[in-house]
């Protein structure tokens, strides 16, 4: 089955606690990306990634990192959570950039206390 | 900067017809896609206007006028399954979202 796998999808942890979020696809999709969900902003994009190794900054990327060493997984790590970074995580994938349809995974709730 | 700008919610009855608009201000605007959120779901690919003009997908359909930086999201014999939320893009490599509009379907 097609589909993107985040994990985990729930986690509430402690202020300076890194922690990586971890996003996997089975598609061959070229583009990846992380999004976050707050209530009255929408889906903002944080970083995307247009094949292996190249990465670039979304709308608000402050206080994240990402990688991209294969084509299929693209974590999120926070490297020293704060409260502001509380949030619904959306990781997605697209066979490429442009209007291609981007398919989302299930989310990722975290509560960073 | 770029934005897309949408209402926050719209309320229609079961059977009838509703028009989601969505006006952007972005430079090298490339095209806009349509995306679906039930609560507590993911979002899910609806549509996307490359060009001028309308594009149909069953009871969805969606419209783009690059001359007026407007497009929209138009959504026939509501049922109330289409309860949800739905949000413009518009995407190049980086992708800008609107905020969303919440869709009120009454019985």
């Amino acid at each position: 089955e097609a589909q993107v796998t985040q994990n985990p999808r729930y986690l509430i942890t402690v202020t300076g606690k890194k922690l990586t979020v971890t996003c996997s696809q089975n598609m061959n999709h070229e583009y990846m990306s992380w999004y976050r969900q707050d209530p009255g902003l929408g889906l903002r994009q944080i970083y995307y990634s247009m094949n292996v190794e190249v990465t670039d900054k979304g709308d608000v990327p402050e206080g994240y990192k990402v990688s991209r060493k294969e084509k299929r997984n693209f974590p999120l790590i926070l490297e020293s959570p704060s409260p502001n970074q509380t949030s619904l995580y959306f990781c997605a994938s697209s066979v490429t950039g442009g209007g291609q349809p981007q398919h989302f995974g299930d989310g990722t709730r975290l509560s960073i206390l | 900067g770029q934005s897309l700008e949408q209402p926050s919610e719209v309320t229609a009855v079961e059977g009838a017809i509703v028009q989601i608009n969505c006006t952007y201000q972005t430079s090298g605007f490339y095209g806009l896609s349509w995306y679906q959120q039930h609560d507590g779901g993911a979002p899910t690919f609806l549509s996307y206007n490359g060009l001028d003009g309308l594009e149909e997908t069953g009871r969805f359909s969606s419209f783009l006028s690059r001359s007026d930086s407007y497009g929209y999201l138009l959504l026939q014999e509501l049922q109330m399954k289409d309860s949800a939320s739905y949000f413009c893009a518009e995407r190049d490599d980086k992708i800008i979202f609107g905020k969303g509009t919440r869709l009120h379907i009454l019985p």
